[in-house]
Order: structure tokens, then C-alpha cells, then sequence
């Protein structure tokens, strides 16, 4: 079974600051995607980021980014330059290319940004 | 285009009783997966539907139920509700050719 962990509950930064969220999952596929979504407080979950796993080049959104590490398993999301609405949970998923299987999600991390 | 919308948003409902909770996905998806939304569980898959026909079922009791019309609508049914069903509840449709999930809005279930 697939299993993805985020390790940080909880988190702060101040606006214009960088941050990084982790993620690391646990697979035995070969062939998968991995999203970041972003929960704001009373709002919709929306995809922040995609990861396909048999791209090396990891993939940019504007001021999203992430550090995409095959071999480690481990899958960051770096914000630049946060803003006040970035403020939300962050949660990491996975899904395998093989069949027709269910995204898996992380606890997810609360981030917080500070004026 | 609309995106995906759930009804109603918010439920109050007593230990015992049952609810249905409805989706509409994204005009031209097919495929429509719930969630169960806890503090302490986080997201749990429940089902997922795709041409009416569950395709992906998640560790759930029997309680929990669903079911997928011609229009791609959902709808989740929970009968004999328990004080721990007590959550938000999230439909996600995605399209055929495709693997990224929309959200909806959610449906707020709390059960006295």
C-alpha cells in the first residue's frame, strides 16, 4: 500500500519569505503522479502543483516549485516570495498510473504566513 | 465553466438518521471520487465513481454508499449515522482523459 508522510504539522513564515513543505511517500510503482493541492480556511481544495514521476525536470507555478527526488521518494513544495493568501493547508498526494487507483493524501501542513 | 458543486453545504443531522449528500461534477467529467474530511484522519478515500459503475471503493462500512447517474451526478448516502461521521465530505471529478481531481466545495456533516 502507498503511503505518503508529511512531516511537519505546522508552519510559519513571514510574507515575502521563502518556505519549504516536505513530503515523502512510500511506493513500490514506477509510474506515478504527485500533487501539492492548497486548502485555504472555509475554501476549496485546489491543485497548486503536478509531478509526473518519469519527468527529471521538476515543475514550476509561478512562485510554487518543487524538489522532486525519485530515488529518495521525497517530494517538497518551495513557495517563493509567500503572500498572505497563501496561507492554508498544504497537502501532498499520490497517485499511481497503474489501474485505476484512488490519490493518496498526506496529514497535511498547516502554513501560515506572517505580515 | 461551472465548477464542481456539492449540496447542501452544510447538515445537521441526529445520531441514527441517515443523509445524502450530492455532486455535481465538472461539465464533460465522468469520473467522480469522495472523500471523508477529518481532523484526525485527514482525507480518506471513500468511492469512486466513473459511466455509473464504482470503479474504487476505500475502507469504509457498509454504511457508506453511492451511486452515479447518467449525468455524471453522485451522490453519497450514509444511513444510521454515527457521532464519528462527523466531518466535511469532498466530491472530486476528474476528466477521462486525465488524472488531476477538481474539488468541490465540500458538504459540512455533523452528527449530535
Amino acid at each position: 500500500a502507498q503511503t505518503v508522510t508529511q512531516s511537519q504539522p505546522e508552519m510559519s513564515v513571514q510574507e515575502a519569505e521563502t518556505v519549504t513543505l516536505s513530503c515523502t511517500y512510500d511506493t513500490s510503482e514506477n509510474n506515478y503522479y504527485l500533487f501539492w493541492y492548497k486548502q485555504p480556511p472555509s475554501r476549496q481544495m485546489i491543485l497548486v502543483i503536478r509531478q509526473e514521476a518519469y519527468k527529471q525536470q521538476n515543475a514550476t507555478e509561478n512562485r510554487f516549485s518543487v524538489n522532486f527526488q525519485k530515488a529518495a521518494k521525497s517530494f517538497s513544495l518551495k513557495i517563493s516570495d509567500s503572500q498572505l493568501g497563501d496561507t492554508a493547508m498544504y497537502f501532498c498526494a499520490f497517485m499511481p498510473l497503474s489501474g485505476n487507483t484512488p490519490l493518496v493524501f498526506g496529514k497535511g501542513t498547516r502554513l501560515s504566513v506572517i505580515a | 465553466k461551472a465548477g464542481v458543486t456539492q449540496t447542501p453545504r452544510y447538515l445537521i443531522k441526529t445520531r441514527g438518521q441517515q443523509v445524502t449528500l450530492s455532486c455535481s461534477p465538472i461539465s464533460g467529467h465522468r469520473s467522480v471520487s469522495w472523500y471523508q474530511q477529518t481532523p484526525g484522519q485527514g482525507l480518506q478515500f471513500l468511492f469512486e465513481y466513473f459511466s455509473e459503475t464504482q470503479r474504487n471503493k476505500g475502507n469504509f462500512p457498509g454504511r457508506f454508499s453511492g451511486r452515479q447517474f447518467s449525468n455524471s451526478r453522485s451522490e453519497m448516502n450514509v444511513s444510521t449515522l454515527e457521532l464519528g461521521d462527523s466531518a466535511l465530505y469532498l466530491c472530486a471529478s476528474t476528466r477521462q482523459d486525465g488524472y488531476e481531481q477538481y474539488f468541490g466545495p465540500g458538504t459540512r456533516l455533523t452528527v449530535t
